[in-house]
C-alpha cells in the first residue's frame, strides 16, 4: 500500500495538547517526518528523524516514535496549527516512500 | 534560501502526456534527492518518484509503468513525465528536495505546486 491510515480528523482546545499519530511496520526501522498543510498551500515539513524541528518550527511540535507508530505532538496548540497533517516515511522495501492518509487538525 | 521553482502544462487530454521541471536555485544539488509528489483535489499526497543527481530513480509501484523522471544535473533541474493521463490524474504536482540519511527521510524544501487538470 502507498498510503498509512491516520485519524481523518481530531479537534484541540486552543492551548491545550493533542497527539497524531501514524502505524507502519518499517517504522520499527525509520523515523517519520511530519509535513502541515494549510488550504491553498504547499505543505511544510515541521519534524522530521528522531525529533527534528526546520528552522523556523516552534518547539510545541514534536516528534517521538514506539515500536512501529510515530506520533506528531502540538504542545500548547494555538489558532495557526488549525491545518492537515501528514506523516511520511520509507516503505519496507527502502525504495518507496508512503504518506499516511493525513489528519485534520481543529484548534477549538 | 534554497528554492524550487516548477513549470509545465496546465490543461491536458485524456492519453496525452504531462510533462513538468523544477529547476533548484541556491545550495548543493548533488548533497540530495529529488523527488514528485502529488495532491487530487481535497485528497491526500501522493509519492510519484525520487531521482538522485546522477540519474538514479525510485518510483511508486502504482505508477511506475508511466511515468519517467530524468535530471540535468548542469542546469539542476529536474523533469517528470507521466504518460496516457486520464482525469484521476487531475491534481496538484508538486516537486520537492529529499533530505536523506540511513534513519530518515524529509521533504524540506517544496516547490509552489502546479495544477494539472485532465479533460476532454
Amino acid at each position: 500500500s502507498s498510503e498509512l491510515s491516520q485519524d481523518p480528523a481530531v479537534s484541540v482546545a486552543l492551548g491545550q495538547t493533542v497527539r497524531i499519530t501514524c502505524q507502519g511496520d518499517s517504522l520499527r526501522r525509520f523515523y517519520a517526518s511530519w509535513y502541515q498543510q494549510k488550504p491553498g498551500q504547499a505543505p511544510v515539513l515541521v519534524i522530521y528523524g528522531k525529533n527534528n524541528r526546520p528552522s523556523g518550527i516552534p518547539d510545541r511540535f514534536s516528534g517521538s516514535s514506539s515500536g512501529n507508530t510515530a506520533s506528531l505532538t502540538i504542545t500548547g496548540a494555538q489558532a495557526e496549527d488549525e491545518a492537515d497533517y501528514y506523516c511520511n516515511f520509507r516503505d519496507s522495501s527502502g525504495n518507496h516512500q508512503v504518506f499516511g492518509t493525513g489528519t485534520q487538525v481543529t484548534v477549538l | 534560501q534554497v528554492q524550487l521553482q516548477q513549470w509545465g502544462t496546465g490543461l491536458l487530454k485524456p492519453s496525452e502526456t504531462l510533462s513538468l521541471t523544477c529547476a533548484v536555485y541556491g545550495g548543493s544539488f548533488s548533497d540530495y534527492y529529488w523527488t514528485w509528489i502529488r495532491q487530487p483535489p481535497g485528497k491526500g499526497l501522493e509519492w510519484i518518484g525520487e531521482i538522485t543527481h546522477s540519474g538514479s530513480t525510485n518510483y511508486n509501484p502504482s505508477l511506475k509503468s508511466r511515468v519517467t523522471l530524468s535530471v540535468e544535473t548542469s542546469k539542476r533541474q529536474f523533469s517528470l513525465k507521466l504518460r496516457s493521463v486520464t482525469a484521476a490524474d487531475t491534481a496538484v504536482y508538486y516537486c520537492a528536495r529529499v533530505m536523506y540519511s540511513s534513519m530518515f527521510d524529509a521533504f524540506d524544501i517544496w516547490g509552489q505546486g502546479t495544477m494539472v487538470t485532465v479533460s476532454s
